[in-house]
């Protein structure tokens, strides 16, 4: 079993919309949960970063985590065009982060 | 500052060549790694570094190897390429402590081994 599982299927969403997107992780010694986030051709960049069960927010974005059930979420209000990317899910602890493969999203105007 | 820089950002090999991927940052950070990203892989750790003169393997290491002579630099040298290793290579770095998996990313080499 693969530490983080992320479904990789492309999302295709209207301007506006809510996008949803959730990871599972298989080690519950990993206590950190990022999302990255990564534009064509580019390195990815942090865009939510928790340590502890529950929601943070930071505008449009809420990272959900819940540690009992290993899974985490992230969401994306009022989507915007420029929110089309591919988003990353990962994973930290003994000194290092594991990765999901990566949801592309793309937002239509 | 300029964050965390990479060189090539694109290099073509042929098979059984070696060559060094060059990787800098300064921002001070004692923890630097490398990761390939392959389409339908994700990002995958080759190896890292928690401060000069401290490397270690991550989950994919063979073929490569790595050293920390300085806190700014973190090479990655392919010993023998092959077709296997074609892919974009990023490098990373973050401080220890909190901020540790607040990682600082490269914008990348795209490497093709033929």
């Amino acid at each position: 079993q693969k530490e983080v599982e992320q479904d990789p299927g492309p999302l295709s969403v209207p301007e506006g919309a809510i996008v949803s997107l959730n990871c599972t992780y298989s080690n519950s010694a990993f206590q950190y949960f990022m999302w990255y986030r990564q534009y064509s051709r580019k390195g990815p960049e942090l865009l939510m970063y928790t340590y502890s069960s529950g929601n943070k927010e930071d505008g449009r974005f809420t990272a959900q985590v819940d540690k009992s059930s290993k899974y985490i979420s992230l969401f994306i209000r009022d989507s915007q065009p420029s929110d089309s990317a591919t988003y990353l899910c990962a994973i930290g602890g003994n000194n290092r982060l594991a990765f999901g493969k990566g949801n592309q999203v793309v937002v239509i105007p | 500052n300029a964050g965390v820089t990479q060189t090539p950002k694109f290099q073509v090999l042929k098979t059984g060549q070696s060559m060094t991927l060059q990787c800098a940052q300064d921002m001070n950070h004692e923890y630097m790694s490398w990761y390939r990203q392959d389409p339908g892989m994700g990002l995958r750790l080759i190896h890292y570094s928690v401060g000069a003169g401290i490397t270690d393997q991550g989950e994919v290491p063979n073929g490569y190897n790595v050293s920390r002579s300085t806190t700014e630099d973190f090479p990655l040298r392919l010993l023998s390429a092959a077709p296997s290793q074609t892919s974009v290579y990023f490098c990373a770095s973050s401080s220890t402590g909190t901020s540790e998996y607040e990682q600082y990313f490269g914008p990348g080499t795209r490497l093709t081994v033929t």
